[in-house]
C-alpha cells in the first residue's frame, strides 16, 4: 500500500546543476501537487496538476517545471539550481471532486540541498 | 497573498493534559484542513471542515470551523507521548483556482 513515492530521499546539488524529483501515486488520483517546506513556514505550492496533461502554477513557480507524464506520475525538475531552492519538497495527490485542489495524501519528501 | 497565523508556535505538555491551538486569517475561507506532520514524514490529513460552525471529530482531537469563517481551532484531549509533531492548518476560499494556504505550524512535544 504505497501511497504516494517520492525519489529521491536526499540530493545535494552545486550551484547551476539541474535534477528532476520524481513523484508517482497507486490510488488512481486525478489531482497531484508540488509543495516546498521551509524552516518555521508552512508548505507553499510550487505547481499543481489537475488531471493528466495539464498543469497550473501555484504560489511559488520560479526556476522549477513539472510534467505529468501520465495519472500516476508528476515530476518537478529544476534547471540550474540556486541556493534560495534548498529546502524539502512534497508531493501530494487528492482524488477529484471535493478534493480537487486539497492534498489529501502526501509523499514522505525529498530533502534537497544545493550549494 | 492569503495569510494564516497559527497559534502558539510551540508547546510543551504534560502527557494526558489537553491541548488548543487555533489559526486564525484576515480573510474569509469556505474550507479549513488541519494535518499532522511527524519528523522525516509527509503530512497526515486529521479533519476537513467546510461550514461555518461545523466541528468534527477524529478520535481524541475535535476541530471547529469558526463562525466568523476566519479563524478555525484544533482541540486534542488527553494527549500522548505519539500526539509530537508539528499540527498544521490550512484554509481554502471560494472560487475558481483558489488553492490551500497553509499557517506555519504548532509543534507539540509531550513529555511522558
Amino acid at each position: 500500500n504505497a501511497g504516494v513515492t517520492q525519489t529521491p530521499k536526499f540530493q545535494v546539488l552545486k550551484t547551476g546543476q539541474s535534477m528532476t524529483l520524481q513523484c508517482a501515486q497507486d490510488m488512481n488520483h486525478n489531482s497531484m501537487y508540488w509543495y516546498r517546506q521551509d524552516p518555521g513556514m508552512g508548505l507553499r505550492l510550487i505547481y499543481y496538476s489537475a488531471s493528466e496533461g495539464t498543469t497550473d502554477k501555484g504560489e511559488v513557480p520560479n526556476g522549477y517545471n513539472v510534467s505529468r507524464l501520465n495519472k500516476r506520475e508528476f515530476s518537478l525538475r529544476l534547471e540550474s539550481a540556486a541556493p534560495s531552492q534548498t529546502s524539502v519538497y512534497f508531493c501530494a495527490s487528492s482524488e477529484a471532486g471535493t478534493w480537487s485542489r486539497q492534498p489529501q495524501h502526501f509523499g514522505d519528501g525529498t530533502r534537497l540541498s544545493i550549494l | 497573498g492569503q495569510q494564516l497565523n497559527q497559534s502558539p508556535q510551540s508547546m510543551f505538555i504534560q502527557e494526558g493534559e489537553d491541548v488548543s491551538m487555533n489559526c486564525t486569517s484576515s480573510s474569509i475561507f469556505n474550507t479549513w484542513l488541519w494535518y499532522k506532520q511527524e519528523p522525516g514524514e509527509g503530512p497526515v490529513l486529521l479533519i476537513a471542515l467546510y461550514k461555518a460552525g461545523e466541528l468534527t471529530s477524529n478520535g481524541r482531537l475535535t476541530a471547529q470551523f469558526g463562525i466568523t469563517r476566519k479563524d478555525s481551532f484544533l482541540n486534542i484531549s488527553a494527549s500522548i507521548p505519539s500526539d509530537v509533531g508539528i499540527y498544521f492548518c490550512a484554509g481554502q476560499s471560494r472560487g475558481a483556482g483558489n488553492m490551500l494556504t497553509f499557517g506555519g505550524g504548532t509543534r507539540l512535544m509531550v513529555k511522558p
